[in-house]
């Protein structure tokens, strides 16, 4: 079964600062993707990021980018130029490439930033 | 708005009530998964539905039912409930059944039961 691991419950940031979320998780696959995504306090989930496990190149949206670690089963996010908006709790999510799947959470981590 | 409609927001039971938890998905989407979002238990995957037909199920308990109209709205039965089923219920959508689509989440109802 998939794993996913988020080793830091907790982590804060000043504004205009760089902060870097961990994550690995544990698969037996070769095709799978995997995804960042954002809780604000108004608890809605909103999708930061994706990334498809068969393409190299690291993905970016904006301020957000991952590195991704195939051989090591990591997928960190980094979100550069911290903003207040972007404190939320942020959870690490693996799926598999067979249809019917569901998305499997981290259990996340919390992340304040402040001015 | 995500696009994905979650009704009621809050709900507050007792002990051993029936409730029914009511998604709408994003319009065209498919696909409705259903979560349960804990303190101790992070987001767990109860079920998922795919035009209509169970597709996969996750940790949802046997007191817990789910199904998928012909219109694509979702309906979270959960019934003898207990202080432990208290937790935010979410609801997700998506256009496909496979692998890579993102999904889209609704808002969440948050379920108390006293």
């Amino acid at each position: 079964a998939q794993t996913v691991t988020q080793s830091q419950p907790e982590m804060s940031v000043q504004e205009a600062e760089t902060v870097t979320l961990s994550c690995t998780y544990d698969t037996s696959e070769n095709n799978y993707y995997l995804f960042w995504y954002k809780q604000p306090p108004s608890r809605q989930m909103i999708l930061v990021i994706r990334q498809e496990a068969y393409k190299q190149q690291n993905a970016t949206e904006n301020r957000f980018s991952v590195n991704f670690q195939k051989a090591a089963k990591s997928f960190s996010l980094k979100i550069s130029d911290s903003q207040l908006g972007d404190t939320a709790m942020y959870f690490c999510a693996f799926m598999n490439s067979q249809a019917g799947t569901a998305l499997i959470f981290g259990k996340g981590t919390t992340l304040s930033v402040s001015s | 708005d995500s696009g994905v409609t979650q009704t009621p927001k809050h709900l507050i039971t007792a002990t051993g009530q029936r409730v029914t938890l009511r998604c709408s998905p994003r319009s065209g989407d498919l696909s409705v998964y259903w979560y349960q979002q804990s303190l101790d238990q992070g987001l767990q995957f109860l079920i998922q539905y795919y035009n209509g037909e169970e597709r996969a199920k996750g940790n949802i308990l046997e007191r817990f039912s789910a199904q998928q109209f012909p219109d694509l709205h979702s309906e979270l039965n959960l019934s003898s409930l207990e202080l432990g089923d208290s937790a935010l219920y979410f609801c997700a959508s998506s256009v496909e059944i496979g692998p890579g689509y993102g999904y889209t989440f609704g808002s969440g109802t948050r379920l108390t039961v006293v």
